[in-house]
């Protein structure tokens, strides 16, 4: 079955730490989407992606970093100096055609301590 | 980029209908408008889109306004498994750069 995965489900790290969430789709999607949320709030834009080898910042950009070095991969980096990193994190995939829909993951949990 | 308003919070009762405002003013003649939802601890879900005429699927149906400046999502008959966090949002037609944004969506609660 095609889909987008996110791994791991559930992610602890101790504060100063980099870490990389995974994000891979097997819909043969052009565009990739990082989004963040937190507890009782709406989805924020981090970073997105068209095309291979090419990618924008969204709304909350610093602090991370992405790489788009396959059609299939989007891995998103939350570094140390993401002030509060703790959240959950969402990874999207779509075509490039607006009456196309988003196909989410089912989310990574970061908890930074 | 274009954005929606949506209610912070709705409610309705079991077995009636629901529905669930969005205003887009700002919207241009090629976005379509898609509404996603999404329950605790998963990822959003796809519900329905459309462009200027209402559409009709199985989970719910979608009401365009003339303008198209507003839209509204129909829930013919509200089950306890329609409480989710309900978002609207444009996207273009086109192959342009699209950075996708969410707004805070509705939280809709179905009371038994």
């Amino acid at each position: 079955d095609g889909g987008i995965t996110q791994s791991p489900k559930y992610l602890f790290r101790k504060e100063g730490q980099n870490v990389t969430l995974s994000c891979e789709q097997n819909l043969n999607h052009d565009a990739m989407y990082w989004y963040r949320q937190d507890p009782g709030q709406g989805l924020r834009l981090i970073y997105y992606s068209q095309i291979v080898n090419d990618f924008q910042k969204g709304d909350i950009a610093e602090g991370y970093s992405v790489s788009r070095e396959k059609k299939e991969s989007f891995p998103l980096t939350v570094t140390s100096a993401q002030k509060n990193p703790t959240a959950f994190y969402l990874c999207a995939s779509s075509t490039r055609v607006g009456n196309s829909p988003l196909h989410f993951g089912n989310g990574t949990r970061l908890t930074v301590t | 980029d274009a954005k929606t308003t949506q209610p912070n919070s709705m409610e309705s009762n079991e077995e009636e209908p629901v529905h669930l405002p969005c205003n887009h003013s700002t919207i241009s003649g090629t976005d379509y408008i898609h509404w996603y939802r999404q329950l605790p601890s998963q990822g959003p879900e796809y519900v329905i889109h459309g462009l200027t005429s209402n559409v009709n699927n199985r989970m719910a149906s979608l009401a365009i306004a003339e303008d198209r400046k507003s839209s509204t999502l129909i829930l013919h008959r509200a089950t306890l498994r329609d409480a989710a966090v309900y978002y609207c949002i444009l996207r273009a037609s086109n192959f342009g750069n699209e950075k996708l944004t969410f707004g805070t969506g509705t939280r809709l609660t179905i009371i038994p």
